[in-house]
């Protein structure tokens, strides 16, 4: 079974700075990784998704996240936050087995403050 | 663009009443799901189906019901709404051979 921690439900960062959002899984068999966005009062909509073609994966928007097998992570980064980036973020996994549902996790807020 | 439209951005309903909420996708997906969302559990999924006429159990399924008469249409029911039944629903579709979901902009149910 597949099962996603996100470390820090509240992030506040200041324009300009680095942005970290933290992303652990447990799968059994190599996963399918993802990181949505939910702006307010929209629907999710996908960062960029990891599915074993290279460990540094690049998104919409600037923004990266590095699959890190032996420590189970896919941290989300960015180097320079922007006002715009305020928003929910969701890590979420899935099997590379034959089709298996996508597990999110509980979701970390990120403020930008001027 | 793919779009995913659901049909009520807003409702309140009574402890009792059925509701209906309808979800309708453009790109020929042939799954649907829906989830809900509550603030510090993420995306919880309640149904979701591969095909028409065809149905599977989520993680938290009681108290739903799902239809899927046509291909692109997937709609989720309240049989008898409570207030714990107060939340987020998203649906979201997506390619058989493909995990990324493309999500509607969500309905938000409350129940009195």
């Amino acid at each position: 079974a597949q099962s996603v921690t996100q470390l820090g439900s509240h992030v506040s960062v200041s324009e300009g700075a680095l942005v970290l959002l933290r992303c652990n899984y447990s799968s059994s068999v190599p996963p399918y990784l993802f990181w949505y966005v939910q702006y307010p009062n929209q629907g999710l909509q996908l960062l960029l998704k990891y599915t074993s073609a290279a460990t540094l994966v690049k998104g919409i928007n600037g923004f990266e996240a590095e699959f890190k097998k032996s420590e189970t992570s896919f941290h989300l980064t960015k180097p320079s936050a922007h006002m715009s980036d305020a928003a929910e973020y969701f890590c979420a996994v899935s099997a590379q087995t034959s089709y298996d549902k996508v597990i999110f996790g509980p979701g970390t807020s990120l403020s930008v403050i001027p | 663009d793919v779009k995913v439209t659901q049909s009520s951005r807003y409702l309140v309903k009574r402890t009792g009443e059925k509701v209906f909420l309808e979800c309708v996708q453009d790109m020929d997906h042939e799954n649907m799901f829906w989830y809900r969302q509550d603030p510090g559990l993420g995306l919880r999924l309640i149904y979701f189906s591969y095909d028409v006429k065809m149905k599977e159990k989520g993680d938290i399924p009681e108290g739903y019901s799902v239809s899927r008469e046509k291909k692109e249409r997937f709609s989720l029911i309240l049989e008898s709404a409570s207030t714990n039944q107060t939340s987020m629903y998203l649906c979201a579709s997506s390619f058989s051979s493909q995990r990324e979901l493309f999500f509607g902009e969500g309905s938000r149910l409350t129940v009195l």
